[in-house]
Parts: structure tokens; sequence; C-alpha cells
């Protein structure tokens, strides 16, 4: 079975350009996680997605962040205008129910902000 | 605000020796305490832990819930140099609001 597959696995822009990442969760799985993971801060959720619809996105850090999930196969996470400290790996990851099964996590996208 | 503290940091130790990992939590509206193994990329799930003294077993690995003192256990024995990796505790909290808060994690590295 295929897990949840991300692109790009790695980026390097320069400041200000806008950066996509693209998820597609597990087949059947009907929540959508978005996390960052640093040094410094560890995973931290950004973003939770239920039925495409999104339930929390409190921990999406400002304006500059914004993500979608316009069907059950296909989320995007995107920074307009990118900055250096947005330099960090981003995680998708994907689960049933209600978020309260295990998630799993794709292998994420190295995010270089130069 | 939620929180999630493992313990020790790091730990290095030969192969063969049993390690056990520690994770303490204090959030609001508890679900389920999970444990996660991260190598080089993705976090892969262990164990998902919701009711206390109930151990989860898989080959070597082991775990424990204890909800009236906040914590968990995770135990590995006879460590192999497979099992390097940052371990990583979450627990799982929230009602239709569900959201995982992740500890720091504990770097093993396990040397031959």
């Amino acid at each position: 079975d295929a897990g949840v597959i991300q692109s790009p696995r790695h980026e390097v822009t320069e400041m200000g350009q806008e950066v996509t990442l693209r998820c597609k969760p597990i087949s059947g799985h009907n929540s959508l996680f978005w996390y960052r993971q640093t040094m410094m801060r560890g995973l931290e959720l950004l973003i939770y997605f239920n039925n495409n619809v999104p339930i929390d996105d409190s921990g999406m850090p400002e304006d500059r962040f914004s993500a979608k999930m316009p069907n059950a196969s296909f989320s995007t996470l995107k920074i307009q205008p990118s900055e250096p400290r947005d330099s960090a790996v981003y995680f998708c990851a994907s689960s049933w129910g209600q978020g309260n099964q295990p998630q799993h996590f794709g292998d994420g996208t190295r995010l270089s902000i130069l | 605000e939620d929180k999630v503290v493992q313990s020790p940091l790091s730990l290095v130790v030969h192969e063969g020796d049993t390690v056990t990992l520690n994770c303490s939590y204090e959030v609001t509206n508890f679900r389920s305490l999970l444990w996660y193994k991260q190598e080089k990329k993705a976090p892969t799930f262990l164990f998902m832990l919701t009711s206390s003294g109930i151990e989860k077993k898989s080959g070597r690995l082991s775990s424990i819930l204890d909800k009236k003192e906040l914590f968990s256990i995770l135990n590995i024995t006879a460590t192999q140099t497979g099992d390097s990796a940052v371990y990583l505790c979450a627990v799982g909290s929230g009602g239709s609001n569900y959201k995982l808060t992740f500890g720091k994690g504990t770097l093993l590295t396990v040397n031959p």
C-alpha cells in the first residue's frame, strides 16, 4: 500500500518567493495534518483537516501560511512570501476517523529559504 | 498549554543493553498516548495507548501507560544498532478539535 506521499522532497528558494508543498494522504484516510519540525521547537501541528474541512488552524504561524484540501486525495501548504525563519522540515500525516487514530507520516519536505 | 516532556534527551548504549525511555505529560482532555520512531525521514508509528496498566508489546519493544501519574515508558530489550533513532512521544487530546502534542524526543544511539 502506498503511504503518504509528499512533494517536493527538498526545496531551496530565495526569501520572498512563494513556496507550495504538496501531500497525497493514504487512500481511505479522512483526516490530514500538516506539521513543521525544527531542532528548537520539535514537531508542531500547523493545521488539521477532517473530511477536507479545516478543523484547527491555530498552529499556522501567520497569514503568510495557508493550506487547502480541495479533495480527499490532495492537500497543499503554501507560504507567501517565504522568509528564512520558515526553513524547516514540513511533514504531512493522515489517519482515518476524527483524528483519534494513529497518524501515518510522509517523508517530509526539507525547505530552505535563503 | 499542553505539555509533553521526554527523558533522557539522549542515550548511548551498547548492543544487547536494555533501555527505558520516559514520557510525562500535562494535557487537557487526554485521549491517547503514542510512540513513534524517527530515523532519517518520517516518524513511524510504534504504539498507541489509551488505558492504564495494559502493556503493549511488539517484539523487543514494549510500552505501558500510567494515567494517574501521567507518564508512559518505552522499553527496548536486547538493543541492536538498528534501534538507533529518535523516539518521539505524542499525546492526543481534545474532542472534535483533536490534536497531537509531541515531545522533543529521545535520541538513542546503540553502538556495536
